[in-house]
């Protein structure tokens, strides 16, 4: 069963620091999504991204978050430099189409660290 | 997005069926109600979804209200591997994003 795939599982970077977090998400999905969970906390939508664009952020993607698809498999989530407030759980999801009847597959998550 | 409520947590018996209730009495017209869990240390998970109409599929059954606002999840028999937080979301037609609240922390006995 096909399924979307995140690397690195876990990331430490200090504080200040740039880092990438990359997700392959399932083969023929056209929407794309990051998610983020602090520890103890609920999952909270960061970004979708559809047509290599974004089609909606919420308001913790600010100017130090972006979102890339650099070939036609992987899809990023960069953070500039990073804050201690960014360790968390990042989930990538993808789905077929963005519709409200339409389900999303998430990915296994990446474990950000940031001291 | 229009608000769901569940419960806490729940705890049901290995081998037992498991009623998870969800309420959304502000639910619109348009709104789909998914269901998704997320097992301890994993992403979130589908389970299942519907509109109007009771769903079942492999891993679950949907039982909703004929006044839509109320929906029921139903694990048939549940295992130790069905031991998860349970998330009811109301999806508007147009939205694009998964809005999560606590949900219900499922706990099997074995």
């Amino acid at each position: 069963e096909p399924e979307v795939t995140q690397t690195p599982s876990h990331q430490v970077t200090q504080m200040g620091q740039e880092v990438i977090l990359r997700c392959v998400p399932i083969s023929n999905h056209l929407y794309f999504y990051w998610y983020r969970q602090i520890l103890g906390q609920k999952v909270e939508f960061l970004v979708s991204f559809y047509n290599n664009e974004i089609s909606e952020k919420s308001e913790i993607f600010d100017d130090q978050f972006s979102v890339e698809r650099p070939d036609g498999s992987n899809f990023t989530l960069k953070i500039r430099s990073t804050k201690l407030e960014d360790s968390a759980m990042y989930f990538c999801a993808s789905s077929v189409n963005g519709d409200a009847s339409d389900e999303q597959y998430f990915g296994p998550g990446t474990r950000l660290t940031v001291t | 997005d229009a608000k769901t409520t569940q419960p806490n947590s729940m705890e049901s018996n290995e081998e037992e069926p498991v009623h998870l209730p969800c309420n959304h009495s502000t639910i619109s017209g348009t709104d789909y109600i998914h269901w998704y869990r997320q097992l301890p240390s994993q992403g979130p998970e589908y389970v299942i979804h519907g509109l109007t109409s009771n769903v079942n599929n492999r891993m679950a059954s949907l039982a909703i209200a004929e006044d839509r606002k109320s929906s029921t999840l139903i694990l048939h028999r549940a295992t130790l591997r069905d031991a998860a937080v349970y998330y009811c979301i109301l999806r508007r037609f147009g939205n694009e994003k998964l809005t999560f609240g606590t949900g219900t922390r499922l706990t099997i006995i074995p």
